[in-house]
């Protein structure tokens, strides 16, 4: 079965710096996507950035970028230029391409951002 | 663009009330998801439905009833509430197979069993 870690349960950074939340998976498949969901104090869950496995380039979305290795089952997520607006709850996802109704989250990294 | 909906968004309930929690997606996806959202143990799934008329148990089922008669609605019932139920709740919904992708959430219903 698949599983999704975040060693990171909160983490904490200066406004404008960068930081990077880490995100490990386990599966025996090699076809799937991979997701960083917010979920800020409203409790709404975002979207901030989507990878395909297949895809080699990481992707990027203005600040947010993830590095992507697929060998070591590694998916980090980089927030740069933290803003304010940046602090929330941090979940990784994994979705099979085969087995495409099942979503695994990791359990968070809360991350606050500090002035 | 309504997305997914939830319905109620704050519920108050006595131990062994009975309710509902509808969803509605306006989006045409094929699944549809009902989780769970406590204090450090992210998100659980509880049900999950992949077409209209089919519904599965997901990680946490056991007090919850789903049914999905309509694509674009799922419902999750508590028959006999417990404080363990009180909760966050999200629905999601997503496309299926090639198009499958992401999960769209609705905004959460907080449950508070007394």
């Amino acid at each position: 079965a698949q599983t999704v870690t975040q060693s990171q349960p909160e983490m904490s950074v200066q406004e404008a710096e960068t930081v990077t939340l880490s995100c490990t998976y386990d599966t025996s498949e090699s076809d799937y996507y991979l997701f960083w969901y917010k979920q800020p104090p409203s409790r709404q869950m975002i979207l901030v950035i989507r990878q395909e496995a297949y895809k080699q380039q990481n992707a990027t979305e203005n600040r947010f970028s993830v590095n992507f290795q697929k060998a070591a089952k590694s998916f980090s997520l980089k927030i740069s230029d933290s803003q304010l607006g940046d602090a929330a709850m941090y979940f990784c996802a994994y979705r099979s391409v085969l087995r495409d109704d099942k979503i695994i989250f990791g359990k968070g990294t809360r991350l606050h951002i500090l002035p | 663009n309504a997305g997914v909906t939830q319905t109620p968004k704050f519920r108050v309930l006595k131990t062994g009330q009975s309710m509902t929690l509808l969803c509605a997606q306006d989006m045409n996806h094929e699944y549809m998801y009902w989780y769970r959202q406590d204090p450090g143990m992210g998100l659980r799934l509880i049900h999950y439905s992949v077409g209209e008329g089919t519904t599965a148990k997901g990680e946490v089922p056991d007090g919850y009833n789903v049914s999905r008669l309509k694509k674009q609605n799922f419902l999750l019932g508590l028959e006999s509430a417990a404080p363990s139920q009180t909760s966050v709740y999200f629905c999601a919904s997503s496309y299926m197979g090639l198009a499958a992708g992401e999960l769209f959430f609705g905004e959460g219903s907080r449950l508070t069993v007394l």
